[in-house]
Formats: structure tokens, C-alpha cells, sequence
């Protein structure tokens, strides 16, 4: 299973776009990376999931480079309810369906 | 938008005691999933279910631990003996086929236990 990076914490203001990377060195051919999103006393919500290049929903884009040793997720224009923590996950193709957390990006959004 | 429900919010129990935490999958899922998380802690995966069996479980699912899928529509984790160490957050997902990494899991908003 490839082990992710991500910085333990990021502070932003009210309108600014964020961009978190995860680092994940040892990803394998098959594996898509995956962004949660977690709020206090809530569960894990998904938000993009994608393998190579660009991906964008109405929430967010991620971008994963040629060698996808990485991946920045973009959060545009963020606001306070976007105070929450992201975890950047590989998620192994074929038969594993668990999902592996690692300790995620605390994002504190300030006014 | 279909959503992942669990019952109850919270459990209060004492240590001993059995308890059944219940989730509502979204309807048309057909994997079901158990984790917690440790207060100030990762997230930790349980147990996969699929079909009426388990599919996955980690370590942590012991002889303590059981699923069941009692009916159409609940999917339960059943503690026996809880112990304090098993006060957490317990989150039930669902995804629609479990057939690879583009299969999304959905969570429900979780039941925190409270093990006394």
C-alpha cells in the first residue's frame, strides 16, 4: 500500500484558493488517488478521486503530475465552512476495498 | 442526495455490556463497511461485508466483533463485551459495487460509543 505525505495543517483566509499536496512515492500502476473531507463528530465525506492529469467537480480539482509521485488537491475560493480536515488516500485497484486514513490536513479557514 | 444513516447518535454503555450499532446503507449499495476512529485519532477500517458475508477485516475486528445484515435494509455492528478501549467513533459506509478504486464509499455520520 503506498503511504502518503501531507502537511499536517494549513491556514487560509476567506476567498483564497488552497491547494494541499500529498506526496505518495511508491504509488503502483492501478492505484487512483482519493480526497476526503472531515468535519468534527462527522464521518469522512468524498470529494475527487482521479488518476493522472487534471480532474475538477463543483467542489474541487485535483491535479496529479506525469510520474503521480503527487497530487495537489484545489479548493477554490474557500470559506469558513471549509474549515475541516482532507486526507489524501491511494486507493489500490483490484480486490482491496478498505480504505487506509492517514492523519490528514487539519484546514482552518480564518475570516 | 441518498444518504449513509446510522442509529444511535450516541451510545452510553458500561463496560461488559453488548451493544448493536445500526446503519442504513444507501439502497442500491451492495458493500457495506464498518470503521472508527479513536477520539484524536485515524480513521481505522473494521469490516467489508458483501453478499451476507465478510468480505475484509482488519485485526481490530475480533472475536468481539460481528456484522449482520438482519434485513433488506439495516447492516449492524454487534460489540459483545465492550471494553473501555472500544469508546470511539464508529462510521458505516457504503459503495455501489466494490469492484475497484473508482468505487466510492459513502459514510454515514457515525455513532460515537462511550464505553464507562
Amino acid at each position: 500500500l503506498a503511504k502518503t505525505t501531507q502537511p499536517i495543517s494549513m491556514d487560509s483566509y476567506e476567498g483564497q484558493e488552497v491547494n494541499i499536496t500529498c506526496s505518495h512515492n511508491n504509488i503502483a500502476t492501478n492505484d487512483y488517488i482519493t480526497w476526503y473531507q472531515q468535519f468534527p463528530s462527522q464521518g469522512p465525506r468524498f470529494i475527487i478521486q482521479g488518476y493522472k492529469t487534471k480532474v475538477t467537480n463543483e467542489v474541487a480539482s485535483l491535479f496529479i503530475p506525469a510520474d503521480r509521485k503527487s497530487s495537489t488537491l484545489s479548493l477554490p475560493r474557500v470559506s469558513l465552512s471549509d474549515t475541516a480536515v482532507y486526507y489524501c488516500l491511494v486507493v489500490p485497484s483490484g480486490s482491496a476495498r478498505q480504505l487506509t486514513f492517514g492523519s490528514g490536513t487539519q484546514l482552518t479557514v480564518l475570516p | 442526495e441518498p444518504e449513509v444513516t446510522q442509529t444511535p447518535s450516541h451510545q452510553v454503555t458500561q463496560m461488559g455490556q453488548e451493544v448493536i450499532l445500526r446503519c442504513v446503507p444507501i439502497s442500491n449499495h451492495l458493500y457495506f463497511y464498518w470503521y472508527r476512529q479513536i477520539l484524536g485519532q485515524k480513521v481505522e477500517f473494521l469490516v467489508s461485508f458483501y453478499n451476507n458475508e465478510i468480505s475484509e477485516k482488519s485485526e481490530i475486528f475480533d472475536d468481539q466483533f460481528s456484522v449482520e445484515r438482519p434485513d433488506g435494509s439495516n447492516f449492524t455492528l454487534k460489540i459483545r463485551s465492550t471494553k473501555l478501549e472500544d469508546s470511539a467513533m464508529y462510521f458505516c459506509a457504503s459503495s455501489e459495487l466494490g469492484l475497484g478504486p473508482t468505487d466510492t464509499q459513502y459514510f454515514g455520520p457515525g455513532t460515537r460509543l462511550t464505553v464507562l
